[in-house]
C-alpha cells in the first residue's frame, strides 16, 4: 500500500499539553500536508510543507519535515479541548499527483 | 460560500441493492474527488475529474463503481450491487486546479454508508 503510516494511533493529553503526532512515507514526495477530521465530519485542511522545506508554523502548529528519513511531525502547543479531533497527514509522491493519506491518529485533549 | 455539499449524509442499505451519492463542488472549482474512508483509516482515492473528464480511476472498483460529472460541476458517484465490504464514508472534495502542490483541497461532510 501507497499509504503513509502515523504514529501513535491514538493519543489522550490534558489540556494545555503539547501534542505531537508523527508520520512516515515511502519514496521522494512532492509536498506533505496535514489535514484534521472532527467526528463524523469532512477533512479541513491546516497546513502545507513542501519538500525543500525543514520546518513551518501555523499559530500553534508546527510541522516538521526529514526527507532524509522520510518522516514529518505535527506539533500542537498549549492543547485545548476543541483540538479532540483525528489529524491525517497527506501527500504527493513525485511520480504521481494523486494525494495519499495517512492513516491518521486520533487526538483527545482532556479538559 | 456554501462549501462541498454531498447529498445524502447518512445511507442504510441493504447488499446487492444499487446507491447514489451526490457532490455539488465549490463554485468554479474544475477539479473533484471521490475518496473512500474506512473506519479507522485515512481517505482512499476513488477517482478524480477535471471538468467533465475522469483523468484518475484507477483505484475505482469498475465491475461495481461508477461515476458521471455531467456538464463538469456536480458528480454522482454510484454502487451496484452493494456489497457488506462497501460500509464506509464516501468524501467529496473540490479544487481550483489539479495540482494540490497550488491548489488545496475542500472536503465535504461525506456520506456515511452502512450496507447490511
Amino acid at each position: 500500500s501507497q499509504q503513509g503510516e502515523e504514529d501513535p494511533q491514538a493519543l489522550s493529553i490534558q489540556e494545555g499539553e503539547n501534542a505531537t503526532m508523527n508520520c512516515s512515507y515511502k519514496t521522494s514526495i512532492n509536498n506533505l500536508q496535514w489535514y484534521r477530521q472532527n467526528s463524523g465530519r469532512g477533512l479541513v485542511h491546516l497546513i502545507l510543507i513542501r519538500s525543500n522545506e525543514r520546518e513551518k508554523h501555523s499559530g500553534r502548529l508546527r510541522v516538521t519535515l526529514d526527507t532524509s528519513k522520510k518522516s514529518s511531525s505535527l506539533l500542537i502547543t498549549a492543547s485545548r479541548a476543541a483540538d479532540t479531533a483525528s489529524y491525517f497527514c497527506a501527500f504527493i509522491y513525485n511520480q504521481g499527483g494523486k494525494l495519499i493519506f495517512g492513516q491518521g491518529t486520533e487526538l483527545s485533549v482532556k479538559p | 460560500e456554501a462549501g462541498v455539499v454531498q447529498s445524502p449524509r447518512y445511507k442504510i442499505i441493504e447488499k446487492k441493492q444499487p446507491v447514489a451519492f451526490w457532490c455539488n463542488p465549490i463554485s468554479g472549482h474544475n477539479t473533484l474527488y471521490w475518496y473512500r474512508q474506512n473506519l479507522g483509516q485515512g481517505p482512499e482515492l476513488l477517482i478524480r475529474y477535471e471538468n467533465e473528464e475522469a483523468v484518475d480511476d484507477s483505484q475505482l472498483p469498475k465491475d461495481r463503481f461508477s461515476a458521471e460529472r455531467l456538464k463538469g460541476v456536480d458528480s454522482t458517484l454510484k454502487i451496484q450491487p452493494a456489497e457488506l465490504g462497501d460500509s464506509a464514508v464516501y468524501l467529496c472534495a473540490s479544487s481550483a486546479g489539479s495540482s494540490p502542490v497550488v491548489y488545496g483541497y475542500t472536503f465535504g461532510s461525506g456520506t456515511r454508508l452502512t450496507v447490511v
